[in-house]
C-alpha cells in the first residue's frame, strides 16, 4: 500500500496563477483533510471531507476550494495564488473506529508551495 | 473555540527522560493525540488518550488528566533519532475526525 500520496512535491507560482494539489489514499478511509503548515507553527485545517461528494470548511478556508469526486482522491485548488499562501500543504486521511472515539490520521509527504 | 498550548522547544541529552506538556481549552473533549514530525516531513501518529491515565507504547508514554485539561508525552531512553517536533492535538466536536493541533514542541537531543 502506498498510503497517502501527494502531487506535486514542489511548486513555484506567480501571484494570480492557479493550481490544483492532488491527494490520493489507498486505505479506503472515509475522512480526508487538507492542512497548511507555516514555519514554527502547527498544522491548520483548510478543508475536510467526511465522505465522497462532501466537503466542509476548516479553520483557514479562504482562498482555497476542494473537491472529493472519488473516495480515494481529495483535490485542493488555489484559484488566484497570493504570497500569503506560500506554505507546506499536507493531506491526511483517517477513519474513526466503530464504537470508539479513536481516530488516527495518516499524512502524505507534503507539497512545498512558493508564491512569488 | 479550541486552543492548545505546549512549549516551543525542549532540549535533553541522549539516554535521558523528557516530558512535553500540553494544556488545552475545548468546548467539548474527545481525546488527546500526539504526533511526531521529523524535519518538515509527514507527521506520524504516536498515541491517543480518551480517558484519564497513562498509555504506554514502548519508550513513549502519554498521560491525560481531563479534570486539569492537561496531558503530556513522556519519552524515555532518548535517542538522537527522537530529535523532532511533537504536536498534541484534540479531536474536534462532531463525528468528523477533525483535529486541532498545538503549535508543536521542537525536541533537540544532544549527545
Amino acid at each position: 500500500n502506498a498510503g497517502v500520496t501527494q502531487t506535486p512535491k514542489f511548486r513555484v507560482l506567480k501571484t494570480g496563477q492557479s493550481m490544483t494539489l492532488l491527494c490520493a489514499q489507498d486505505m479506503n478511509h472515509e475522512y480526508m483533510y487538507w492542512y497548511r503548515q507555516d514555519p514554527g507553527m502547527g498544522l491548520r485545517l483548510i478543508h475536510y471531507s467526511v465522505g465522497e461528494g462532501t466537503t466542509a470548511k476548516g479553520e483557514v478556508p479562504d482562498g482555497y476550494n476542494v473537491s472529493r469526486l472519488k473516495k480515494q482522491n481529495f483535490l485542493l485548488g488555489l484559484e488566484s495564488a497570493a504570497p500569503s499562501q506560500t506554505s507546506v500543504y499536507f493531506c491526511a486521511s483517517g477513519s474513526i473506529r466503530e464504537g470508539s472515539s479513536y481516530n488516527e490520521q495518516f499524512f502524505g509527504p507534503g507539497t512545498r508551495l512558493t508564491v512569488l | 473555540g479550541q486552543s492548545l498550548e505546549q512549549p516551543s522547544e525542549v532540549t535533553a541529552v541522549e539516554g535521558a527522560i523528557v516530558q512535553i506538556n500540553c494544556t488545552y481549552q475545548t468546548s467539548g473533549f474527545y481525546g488527546l493525540s500526539w504526533y511526531q514530525q521529523h524535519d518538515g516531513g509527514a507527521p506520524t501518529f504516536l498515541s491517543y488518550n480518551a480517558l484519564d491515565g497513562l498509555e504506554e507504547t514502548g519508550r513513549f508514554s502519554s498521560f491525560l488528566s481531563r479534570s486539569d485539561s492537561y496531558g503530556y508525552l513522556l519519552l524515555q531512553e532518548l535517542q538522537m533519532k527522537d530529535s523532532a517536533s511533537y504536536f498534541c492535538a484534540v479531536r474536534g466536536s462532531g463525528n468528523t475526525g477533525k483535529l486541532i493541533f498545538g503549535q508543536g514542541t521542537t525536541l533537540q537531543v544532544k549527545p
